[in-house]
């Protein structure tokens, strides 16, 4: 079946510094990557996305690039703020069929301190 | 607009009390979604609308009862709960589809219930 493992964190970082929170995936044929960001007492929001392999998902100075000889969709952001706190999860969706379901990691959450 | 708005924000309910969780969306999408969120986990899929009539159930307790009486509309029937049935209730909606550039799950911000 359809898995995504994530690093579970917590990571604690300082503002500016360099974000990388891993994810991996274990899926047939070719399923759609995201990243959602859930703020604190918040619901989720879509950070980026990418639907094919080496397609680079951004979006407010975050970036993933979907590479299917890793199977891998690993979150970056060059410089972090403390507004950027908050659980991030990685999840993909598989391509064919009645595609409805999510398959979510774990989450990571990330505290930026100031 | 990319809005989905659920309410209430909180609900506090008995064991033996009946109540309803509201979603509504205005983006045209005619799938709509039910997670269930535990604290510190990810949301876990409970049912989808699409066009209006039940898709998917994931073997959902029938003390949760769904409903989607239109497009915009999509409500959750709570009867009988149990105190572990306490989390964070997310609506999202979607195209319905192949079309993976439209099938993007956009999410409310929840609903927390808390069952005594």
């Amino acid at each position: 079946g359809n898995s995504v493992t994530q690093m579970e964190g917590p990571v604690t970082l300082s503002e500016e510094a360099f974000l990388t929170i891993n994810c991996t995936y274990t899926a047939t044929g070719y399923p759609s990557l995201f990243w959602y960001v859930q703020y604190p007492g918040e619901g989720l929001q879509l950070l980026l996305k990418a639907t094919k392999a080496d397609d680079k998902g951004s979006n407010k100075g975050f970036e993933a690039t979907y590479r299917k000889e890793t199977t891998s969709f690993h979150l970056e952001k060059g410089s972090v703020q403390v507004s950027d706190s908050a659980v991030y999860f990685c999840a993909l969706r598989r391509s064919g069929g009645s595609n409805y379901k999510l398959t979510f990691g774990k989450g990571t959450l990330l505290t930026v301190n100031p | 607009d990319t809005e989905v708005t659920q309410t209430p924000k909180h609900l506090v309910m008995g064991m033996t009390n009946k109540k309803s969780l509201k979603c509504e969306q205005h983006m045209g999408h005619r799938a709509m979604y039910w997670y269930k969120q535990k604290a510190k986990k990810p949301p876990e899929l409970m049912f989808v609308y699409s066009y209006e009539k039940l898709s998917i159930n994931e073997s959902v307790p029938s003390r949760f009862s769904p409903e989607c009486p239109n497009s915009s509309l999509l409500n959750l029937h709570l009867h009988a709960l149990q105190p572990e049935d306490s989390a964070l209730y997310l609506c999202a909606s979607s195209q319905p589809g192949e079309l993976i550039a439209k099938n993007i799950q956009y999410f409310g911000a929840g609903t927390r219930l808390s069952v005594l």
